[in-house]
């Protein structure tokens, strides 16, 4: 059972390069979501998605993009790489809130560098 | 809006001590209120829960209490041990909110 699933681990990006972070997840999971994290700042919301065709802008949507086509991948895109973009980006997943709900599955994250 | 403090990091103990990482919350309603670990490299990993007032949750030997009058859900350990070394996050999900949010995170980190 992988969970969720994000490539690259790393990647060092030049000022203005565009990207796309990879994310699935195998476990039927309905809603995803991307977080950065910053040093001492804890994590903040960029973009999820409630399921197939719906996304939703989190506390730090700018300069970021999401598709969510099928119910497994939730990619990120950064059109034009800026320094500040510089973090490590987790994606995590979670099913429909019913009864028990154990929050989210996380995957292990990417590492991103703009220079 | 819903809110998590956390106490200001980092820790550092020596092994076998007595751990407490404090969290409040701000929150309309109930919340459920959540304990994530970050090992180094790694993402999240969920340690414990609780949904209701007074409820304990429990993992690995850690423990946290939901108390609703003091909107608060501190972390305990009896006796750290190096492995526990890692950055602790608490969260809190509002009612049926499909959304966590999140502390600043506490580092902790234990010396043999």
């Amino acid at each position: 059972n992988a969970g969720v699933t994000q490539t690259p681990k790393f990647r060092i990006l030049k000022i203005g390069q565009s990207m796309t972070l990879q994310c699935t997840q195998d476990m039927n999971h309905n809603y995803m979501y991307w977080y950065r994290q910053d040093p001492g700042m804890g994590l903040k919301l960029i973009y999820y998605s409630v399921g197939a065709g719906i996304t939703d802008k989190g506390e730090v949507p700018n300069g970021y993009n999401v598709s969510r086509s099928t119910t497994e991948d939730f990619p990120l895109r950064l059109e034009l790489a800026a320094p500040s973009q510089t973090s490590v980006y987790f994606c995590a997943s979670s099913p429909y809130r019913q009864g028990e709900w154990d929050g989210y599955t996380f995957g292990s994250g990417t590492r991103l560098t703009v220079v | 809006g819903n809110s998590v403090t956390q106490m200001e990091g980092p820790v550092t103990l020596s092994e076998e001590a007595f751990l407490t990482i404090n969290c409040t919350y701000t929150a309309t309603g109930y919340p459920s209120l959540f304990w994530y670990v970050q090992y180094p490299g790694e993402g999240l990993q969920l340690l414990l829960k609780a949904t209701k007032a007074d409820d304990k949750g429990s993992n690995k030997g850690f423990e946290a209490t939901y108390r609703k009058e003091t909107t608060s859900f501190h972390l305990e350990k009896g006796s750290v041990q190096v492995s526990d070394s890692a950055v602790y996050f608490c969260a809190l999900s509002g009612g049926s909110n499909y959304k966590l949010t999140f502390g600043k995170g506490t580092l902790l980190t234990v010396n043999p």
